[in-house]
């Protein structure tokens, strides 16, 4: 069973902090990895994509890949209250098929004022 | 910005019934996809869907499912028979390209709820 693994928090930061969220996954042959954001009732909203090793920043927002430790993970600079919500890490199906994402279970982030 | 949009927003049905759920994907997407996510659960793989046909589907999705794309527009999951654990948020979302190699876009959602 391929699994995508998240600390389901909740992580707590005060406004303006760095927030650090992690994922692991399963499957070596993953190529392509997607940081979404959930509000509470609300659909999946894409923050990040990430296919290649290193870092890949887009505003505020820093997602870091290493495929030899099968580990993403996302960083959100000077955080705001309007950022808590709860993060999901999707990593493309496991066996080589690009037609389906594997979501992780979530961290909850509460950005305090 | 082109969204992906999905009606109704809320749907109850009682067990046993029929249930249509619609989705318009964004309109120079090729791949559609449906997921569903269980009330305080992960969201899940449903089915994928390009060029007509069923490109992947999970164990989820058994014959008490379907999808179709009846129209140039519509993308519509069909549940025959309603059970109580049917009940959930369906996304539906859509991609230009396979779903590994690029961004898929959700929409808004359908709460289904079977009772």
């Amino acid at each position: 069973q391929k699994e995508v693994e998240q600390n389901s928090g909740p992580l707590s930061v005060p406004e303006g902090a760095i927030a650090s969220l992690n994922c692991t996954y399963s499957d070596r042959v993953s190529q392509s990895f997607f940081w979404y954001r959930q509000y509470s009732g609300k659909s999946p909203e894409l923050i990040m994509s990430i296919y290649s090793n290193g870092d890949k920043e887009d505003g505020r927002f820093t997602a870091q890949l290493n495929k030899a430790s099968q580990y993403v993970s996302l960083l959100i600079r000077d955080s705001q209250p309007s950022d808590s919500a709860t993060y999901l890490c999707a990593v493309n199906s496991s066996g080589g098929s690009n037609y389906k994402l594997t979501f992780g279970k979530g961290t909850l982030l509460t950005v305090n004022p | 910005e082109p969204e992906v949009t999905q009606t109704p927003s809320h749907q109850v049905t009682q067990m046993g019934q029929e249930v249509i759920l619609r989705c318009v994907p964004i309109s120079n997407h090729l791949y559609f996809y449906w997921y569903r996510q269980i009330l305080g659960q992960k969201v899940e793989f449903l089915v994928s869907f390009y060029n007509n046909e069923i490109s992947e589907k999970s164990e989820i999705f058994d014959d008490q499912f379907s999808v179709e794309r009846p129209d140039g527009s519509n993308f519509t999951l069909k549940i025959r028979s309603t059970k109580l654990e049917d009940s959930a948020m369906y996304f539906c979302a859509s991609s230009r390209r396979a779903g590994g190699l690029d961004e898929q876009y959700f929409g808004p959602g359908t709460r289904l709820t079977v009772t």
